[in-house]
């Protein structure tokens, strides 16, 4: 069984750019996660999914951070304008619907570094 | 009161020898516990979890033991290897399947 996907792995940009991330789930997966993990910190977690849905974005900055996930697979996260605490490593995960819901499988992770 | 507190933040163990690594929460509507091991480089990888009806599970050399009353629950790694070296992260999931992580631990185990 394929793992999460996520693309690209490393990202360097300059403040006020913006920056996109790609994630592609486990095959039938319908719960989708966007975590932020700060150097040195857990995982926070920025956006969940179900199906096409959001479940809970309360801790997305929306001012400048945006998700979508287009027919209920891949799910983008952009960043808009890139500020430098935004340096982390952005995790995409997902899991069943229901109670299998509880199992998350985590992506590889994209590092971004903003300069 | 959303918080998962864990300790120690480091942890240096001899080859053979066993690793107790311990978490700490508030809220008791917390009603699943993972705990996630990640490599440098790589994404969280889930290890081992428990609910909170159980008090102890294990998997191989991996253990949880759950304490619901002082609302705590920690990992031990028996015979630990090398190849633990990695850090570890306790996680409590809530209504809706919202995982709250610790602060992990940095695990290292000498040859």
């Amino acid at each position: 069984e394929a793992g999460v996907a996520q693309s690209p792995r490393y990202k360097i940009i300059e403040k006020r750019q913006s920056v996109a991330f790609w994630c592609n789930p486990i095959s039938g997966h319908a719960t989708l996660y966007w975590y932020q993990q700060i150097l040195g910190q857990g995982p926070k977690l920025l956006i969940q999914f179900q199906n096409n849905g959001v479940v809970d974005d309360s801790q997305l900055p929306k001012d400048r951070f945006s998700a979508e996930r287009l027919k209920g697979v891949d799910s983008t996260l952009k960043i808009q304008p890139a500020k430098l605490e935004d340096s982390a490593v952005y995790l995409c995960a997902s899991s069943l619907a229901g109670t299998g819901a509880y199992e998350q499988y985590f992506g590889p992770g994209t590092r971004l570094t903003v300069t | 009161q959303q918080q998962v507190k864990q300790s120690p933040q480091s942890l240096i163990v001899q080859k053979g020898g066993i690793s107790i690594i311990n978490c700490a929460y508030e809220n008791t509507a917390f009603d699943y516990f993972p705990w996630y091991q990640q490599f440098p480089g790589k994404g969280p990888a889930l290890l081992i979890a428990i609910r909170p009806d159980v008090s102890e599970k294990k998997e191989g050399r991996f253990t949880i033991s759950f304490n619901k009353s002082a609302k705590q629950f920690s990992l031990h790694i028996m015979d630990s290897q090398p190849g633990d070296s990695a850090t570890y992260f306790c996680a409590a999931s809530i209504v809706a399947y919202k995982y709250i992580f610790g602060t992990g631990t940095r695990l290292k185990v000498l040859a």
